[in-house]
């Protein structure tokens, strides 16, 4: 069985340009959350889509932004990017008890560099 | 707001001796408990899940408890090898699933051949 694909793995952009970041899951998830990895603040919840509803949000700005599709598949956009979002995105899937009970695995990530 | 450490932040063992990792979450009221390991610039791998109503859970080499009303959890590594170097993360999943899961920064660990 496949396992979590994020892409791209790796993007350079500027200053105020937006972002999108793709994430397929595992076949058969249905629950996929996105989380925010840097060296200063460690892993960071952003949010977590099931059923394309987004059920959780962590506590980001309005400029981070996702969806699901019926496929289960998620993108997540960063709008008006700030050299503070430089980071490793994750995002991981699971079935559909989501956080609150099931395993959660992990892609391999997309380095956002912001210049 | 719930909160994760993990002591310690590193660690240095030669390999073949057991090891404990700690970690120590501040709300009580968590649905549960994961360990990961990352190796380094990858995503990470999940290694052990613990329900809030389980005391522990085993795989292998690893061995992972949870005393949910200290709020404590550990890891256990038998028999350590090389291989096992990385930097091993603790996470709850807490808040009614509102606060995601929340990390801890993990433990980095060596393991010298």
């Amino acid at each position: 069985k496949a396992g979590v694909t994020q892409t791209p793995r790796y993007l350079i952009k500027t200053r105020g340009q937006q972002v999108t970041l793709s994430c397929s899951p595992i076949s058969g998830h249905r629950s996929v959350s996105w989380y925010q990895q840097t060296p200063g603040q460690g892993l960071q919840f952003l949010f977590e889509y099931f059923s394309e509803t987004q059920r959780n949000k962590g506590n980001f700005p309005g400029r981070f932004s996702g969806r699901q599709f019926s496929n289960s598949r998620s993108e997540m956009n960063v709008s008006t990017l700030e050299l503070g979002d430089s980071a490793l995105y994750l995002c991981a899937s699971s079935l559909a008890g989501g956080l609150r009970t099931d395993t959660q695995y992990f892609g391999p990530g997309t380095r956002l560099t912001v210049l | 707001k719930q909160e994760v450490t993990q002591i310690p932040a590193a660690l240095s063992v030669p390999e073949g001796e057991n090891l404990v990792l700690n970690c120590s979450f501040t709300d009580s009221a968590i649905y549960n408990l994961q360990w990961f390991r990352q190796d380094p610039g990858k995503g990470l791998t999940s290694l052990l899940l613990i329900q809030s109503s389980q005391r522990e859970q085993t795989s292998g080499r690893l061995n992972a408890s949870l005393d949910k009303s200290s709020g404590r959890s550990t890891l256990y590594i038998a028999a350590s090898q090389p291989g096992d170097s990385a930097t091993y993360l603790c996470a709850v999943s807490s808040g009614g699933g509102a606060d995601g899961l929340t990390f801890g920064k993990g433990t980095h660990l060596i393991i010298q051949p």
